[in-house]
């Protein structure tokens, strides 16, 4: 299976900061990549999937990047709706894997 | 608007089976592949498994296959999770989620997700 691998797993932050999350896959991919929003209690929020490609209905300050093995999803200035965690996913092959997940929590 | 409905968890023994069901509505489920996801407490997400819009093709994780079947009925716009042999480290929040598109390469991401139904495996 391809491994998924998130950095940092948490991540301290004010808002308006801008915020880097890092996904490395532990083969290539190509760009089949989603991020997800998650928080306490409820389900998945689809952010971003073919690495770039913005869900309609996401705010724009959510951007996606990256191919291969190395991907970002930014936050360009944080929202007090944006303390969450994210997850990437890669959907390759049939047998899909997310990251283990990066907390953003408020500095 | 799309909404998924998750039904069918609770606590059931090691070694004990469970079906959870996914009531579909607002799109014509035929048309897409529909997965289980699923979050241990407090972890992260899993992917477990997938069926073609058509309910031809199914694939599974490592972790579950051949314990877990997947199955749909169009007809009824249900989605089901057959779960035998559970074991304590199946204990998780069961997510219904739609995936975008048919079970084709670049349309295996989730756009809609039920709220979960519970699962816990425990003597």
């Amino acid at each position: 299976d391809i491994q998924m691998t998130q950095s940092p797993s948490t991540l301290s932050a004010s808002e308006g900061d801008r915020v880097t999350i890092t996904c490395r896959a532990s083969q290539s991919i190509s760009s089949w990549l989603a991020w997800y929003q998650q928080k306490p209690g409820k389900a998945p929020k689809l952010l971003i999937y073919k690495a770039s490609s913005l869900e309609s209905g996401v705010p724009s300050r959510f951007s996606g990047s990256g191919s291969g093995t190395e991907f970002t999803l930014t936050i360009s200035s944080l929202q007090p709706d944006d303390f969450a965690t994210y997850y990437c996913q890669q959907y390759n092959s049939y047998s899909w894997t997310f990251g283990q997940g990066t907390k953003v929590e408020i500095k | 608007e799309v909404q998924l409905l998750e039904s069918g968890g609770g606590l059931v023994q090691p070694g004990g089976s469970l079906r959870l069901s996914c009531a579909a509505s607002g799109f014509t489920l035929s048309s897409f592949a529909m997965s289980w996801v699923r979050q241990a407490p407090g972890k992260g997400l899993e992917w477990v498994s997938v069926i073609s819009g058509s309910g031809g093709s199914t694939y599974y994780a490592d972790s579950v296959k051949g314990r877990f079947t997947i199955s749909r009925d169009n007809s009824k716009n249900m989605l089901y999770l057959q779960m035998n042999s559970l074991k304590a480290e199946d204990t998780a929040v069961y997510y219904c989620a739609k995936n975008r598109g048919q079970l084709v390469p670049g349309w295996g991401y989730f756009d809609y997700w039920g709220q979960g139904s519970l699962v816990t495996v425990s003597s």
